[in-house]
């Protein structure tokens, strides 16, 4: 399967715990995007790199939140003390250098308690 | 105002409808639209692109108003497996792409 992975799909932590999220994108692209999406909403944008740059970061993304993709291949989401209002589904998506066309990857659907 | 705007609906249709959705968006230097199709619980995949001559594909045709910037998605002869949420995509001017919160569609036998 070449398309855009994401590891864990679920995890359970305890308000307080940081957790960390992978993600692999297809191979042959350069930029990767991470979003958040809660119930009724549509994904709502993190922050995106291209190769291994972070070019952008929401401006509504605590500083808890801090993501890498250090050698321009897979990318890391982490999140620090997490709070109950971090629950969410958190896509990674792929898309080529000069293309709008996004493919996402399964997700990793958080559950803080 | 939202950014990109859409009925979240849902919209229940019978088997064999024709059913379209609108999607609006507030900023007229947009470039780039795009619809995308969310099954519950899974990721959004993408359906089609919107050029501005508009564009279809089977049973999906996509259209473009630039003028009224709205854009909208027509699906002909709906199926059940047609079900699910639909995204509409909005590139601003930059590759950070803005969704809207969707609009649910259920197809009934």
């Amino acid at each position: 399967d070449t398309g855009v992975s994401q590891d864990p799909r679920h995890k359970i932590t305890k308000r307080g715990q940081n957790v960390t999220f992978r993600c692999d994108p297809i191979s042959e692209h350069n930029r990767l995007y991470w979003y958040r999406q809660t119930l009724g909403q549509g994904p709502e944008f993190l922050t995106y790199f291209q190769n291994e740059a972070q070019l952008e970061k929401s401006r509504l993304l605590s500083d808890r939140f801090s993501a890498e993709r250090p050698k321009g291949s897979f990318s890391t989401l982490e999140i620090q003390r997490t709070e109950q209002g971090d629950s969410a589904m958190y896509l990674c998506a792929s898309s080529f250098l000069t293309s709008y066309e996004q493919y996402f990857g399964p997700g990793t659907r958080l559950t803080v308690t | 105002r939202k950014e990109v705007e859409q009925d979240p609906g849902p919209f229940n249709v019978p088997e064999g409808a024709t059913v379209a959705f609108n999607c609006t968006y507030s900023n007229s230097a947009s470039q780039s639209f795009f619809w995308y199709r969310q099954d519950c619980r899974k990721e959004p995949k993408l359906l089609m692109s919107v050029y501005s001559s508009g564009n279809e594909d089977g049973r999906f045709t996509a259209q473009l108003n630039r003028a009224s910037q709205y854009i909208s998605l027509l699906i002909r002869d709906s199926k059940l497996s047609d079900s699910a949420t639909y995204l509409c995509v909005v590139n601003q001017g930059s590759y950070i792409p803005t969704f809207g919160r969707g609009t649910s569609l259920i197809v009934h036998p």
